[in-house]
């Protein structure tokens, strides 16, 4: 079955902690992103990459941190700079620009 | 600065009759608009897309229109079902050809029996 994957579903962090999310594809997707929602809010764009080995900030890339090393994988990092980390991430993939976005199942955050 | 907008944060219609869900860009680059149905907790399942080549495009009860000139897209559901109930996100592409997909807020449609 072709898609994309999030794990962990739940994720808890204590403050202070980095934490790493995983996205993988098996869709063959040259393009990968991570959004962030919060409630009232969409989804706000945090990194995203268009092919192995490169990768762009989006809107709000502050306190997180990504690698692009499979075409497969695009993990993210969350790392203690970001202050209010407590949130739903999605993760996407796209063949190309006129294309639709593929969209895991998501990770729900928590800083305890 | 928001790019895309939906400025109606919910909408509320009768099953059977039309949704009309709105959607404003400020980004003349923008070439290409999607739009998504999201239920919580889930990610995103794509609906429909439109090309800036064309002002209209169809697939089943669901129709996407683009004015460029206003920069304004919409996406009209005839007939709403009760199944069509979740928050609705639309969002742009083509902004200098760098793949960024920038999305909305959402409208939450409430589709009543």
């Amino acid at each position: 079955d072709g898609g994309i994957t999030q794990s962990p579903k739940y994720l808890f962090r204590k403050e202070g902690q980095n934490v790493t999310l995983s996205c993988e594809q098996n869709l063959n997707h040259d393009a990968m992103y991570w959004y962030r929602q919060d409630p009232g809010q969409g989804l706000r764009l945090i990194y995203y990459s268009q092919i192995v080995n490169d990768f762009q900030k989006g809107d709000i890339a502050e306190g997180y941190s990504v690698s692009r090393e499979k075409k497969e994988s695009f993990p993210l990092t969350v790392t203690s700079a970001q202050k209010n980390p407590t949130a739903f991430y999605l993760c996407a993939s796209r063949a190309g620009q006129v294309a639709e976005a593929f969209f895991g199942q998501g990770t729900r955050l928590t800083v305890v | 600065d928001q790019q895309v907008k939906q400025n109606s944060p919910s909408l509320s219609v009768q099953e059977g009759r039309i949704s009309i869900l709105n959607c404003d860009y400020t980004n003349s680059m923008f070439d290409y608009f999607l739009w998504y149905k999201k239920y919580p907790a889930e990610g995103p399942t794509f609906l429909i897309s439109i090309s800036s080549i064309k002002d209209k495009n169809e697939d089943g009860r669901f129709t996407v229109f683009l004015n460029k000139s206003a920069k304004h897209l919409s996406l009209h559901i005839v007939p709403s079902q009760p199944g069509d109930s979740a928050v609705y996100f639309c969002a742009a592409d083509g902004s200098g050809n760098t793949g960024k997909l920038i999305f909305g807020q959402g409208t939450t449609l409430q589709v009543k029996p």
